[in-house]
């Protein structure tokens, strides 16, 4: 059974960088058939894609948050990793890394999703 | 950027009656080289993921129960319940992977009535 599972620091100084790492249990990061994407959940915004890693590195992410993050993916430790920079009060949420199904060459739906971390942004 | 409008953003329905989610988006989302409509469903309770209901508009994913279904095409789909348990009760979420961003709709939460 496949499983994902999200860590790192609850709580980021506003300016910072919030830094999250999923490890993927029950499958591999490498099968040719997933990418592997972050989800957050705030309160202003409701569920939000953030990005995506295919497991050859190559990322897409929402333009809105574009200049901000990078996602990156460790296939030795069956990982994928976050980081968001110059972090505000608005970036505290619950944050999901998840895979979804590689079809007809793009990332599609989000068909397994790790437990979620909350990050809270505050001095 | 393709924007998903839910309706209602909530609803209340008695327990064996149907319960009907809408989802709009700004701009189609069926492919004309495979005639897929790149849109999911997703159920959200408290304390736990979302769960994948329906993709591709209409295809339930495995486990789910066959009182959910999923319909429509281009930019207009309904989430259907078609007699609503108990443990139905929680935020339904539809979700475009037409194009990036992959944007969710702002969620119709469905409780008892």
């Amino acid at each position: 059974q496949l499983q994902l599972q999200e860590s790192g620091p609850g709580l980021v100084k506003p300016s910072e960088t919030l830094s999250l790492t999923c490890t993927v249990s029950g499958g591999s990061i490498s099968s040719a058939y997933y990418y592997w994407g972050w989800i957050r959940q705030t309160p202003g915004k409701g569920l939000e894609w953030i990005g995506s890693i295919y497991s050859s590195g190559t990322t897409y992410y929402n333009s809105s948050l574009k200049s901000r993050v990078t996602i990156s993916v460790d296939t030795s430790e069956n990982q994928f990793s976050l980081k968001l920079s110059s972090v505000t009060a608005a970036d505290t949420g619950l944050y999901y890394c998840a895979r979804h199904d590689r079809q007809y060459g793009s990332g599609t739906y989000f068909s397994y999703w790790g437990q979620g971390t909350l990050v809270t942004v505050s001095s | 950027d393709i924007v998903m409008t839910q309706s209602p953003d909530s609803l209340a329905v008695s327990l064996g009656e149907r319960a009907t989610i809408n989802c709009r988006s700004s701009q189609s989302v069926l492919h004309s080289s495979n005639n897929k409509n790149y849109l999911a469903w997703y159920q959200h309770k408290p304390g736990q993921p979302p769960k994948l209901l329906i993709y591709w508009a209409s295809t339930r994913e495995s486990g789910v129960p066959d009182r959910f279904s999923g319909s429509g095409s281009g930019t207009d789909f309904t989430l259907t319940i078609s007699s609503l348990q108990a443990e139905d009760v929680a935020v339904y979420y539809c979700q475009q992977y037409y194009s990036p961003p992959h944007n969710f709709g702002q969620g119709t939460k469905l409780e008892i009535k």
